[in-house]
């Protein structure tokens, strides 16, 4: 079983749509939780970066976590075309190591 | 602007040969870290450093090598023992010691066989 599962979609919605993105994760020791956004040919990028659980608002981005169920979420309200782009989730349990998803691949149609 | 730059963008190797990455960074961040990018399977974690001259292996090493000279660099060796290493190689660093902090990536190295 890999340590953080996410569903590689790819997922298509239409311009100003709600996005739901979604991890889960079997490690409960993991207390750091990350979503960086990656467009193609490029580095990841960080999105949002959230501690324990609970949520984090920025913009048009929120970071939700539920350490019971061990399944985080990233929701982009009113999408936009330059929001297409795969999203990997990250997780840290205080460690040396990050622990990636697979990606999930967006694309919004205007 | 600080950041991190990989170079070159695209790189193609011979049978036999061994290639170097360059990871440069003007963060002054002390951890460097090495990933492999393949398509569905994420990123892999190759090696990583915490501090200058040293550094520890990850989770697929072998065929790899690094260096930790300076604070700022942290290059990639991919060895000819290295069967396939057709893939999407990310650069990251980050802060220690002051909680755990996420990581910034450069915009990666594309490697071919040729």
């Amino acid at each position: 079983q890999k340590e953080v599962e996410q569903d590689p979609g790819p997922l298509s919605v239409p311009e100003g749509a709600i996005v739901s993105l979604n991890c889960t994760y079997s490690n409960s020791a993991f207390q750091y939780f990350m979503w960086y956004r990656q467009y193609s040919r490029k580095g990841p990028e960080l999105l949002m970066y959230t501690y324990s659980s609970g949520n984090k608002e920025d913009g048009r981005f929120t970071a939700q976590v539920d350490k019971s169920s061990k399944y985080i979420s990233l929701f982009i309200r009113d999408s936009q075309p330059s929001d297409s782009a795969t999203y990997l989730c990250a997780m840290d349990d205080t460690g040396n190591q990050f622990y990636f998803g697979t990606g999930t691949s967006l694309t919004v149609i205007p | 602007d600080g950041g991190i730059t990989q170079s070159p963008k695209y790189l193609f190797r011979k049978e036999g040969q061994n290639v170097t990455l360059s990871c440069e960074q003007n963060l002054n961040h002390d951890a460097m870290y090495w990933y492999r990018q393949d398509p569905g399977q994420g990123l892999r974690l190759i090696y990583y450093s915490q501090i200058v001259n040293d550094f520890q292996k990850g989770d697929i090493a072998e065929g790899y090598s690094v260096s930790r000279e300076k604070k700022e660099s942290f290059p990639l060796t991919v060895t000819s023992a290295q069967k396939n290493p057709t893939a999407f190689y990310l650069c990251a660093s980050s802060v220690l010691g002051q909680g755990n902090q996420p990581q910034h990536f450069g915009d990666g190295t594309r490697l071919s066989i040729l």
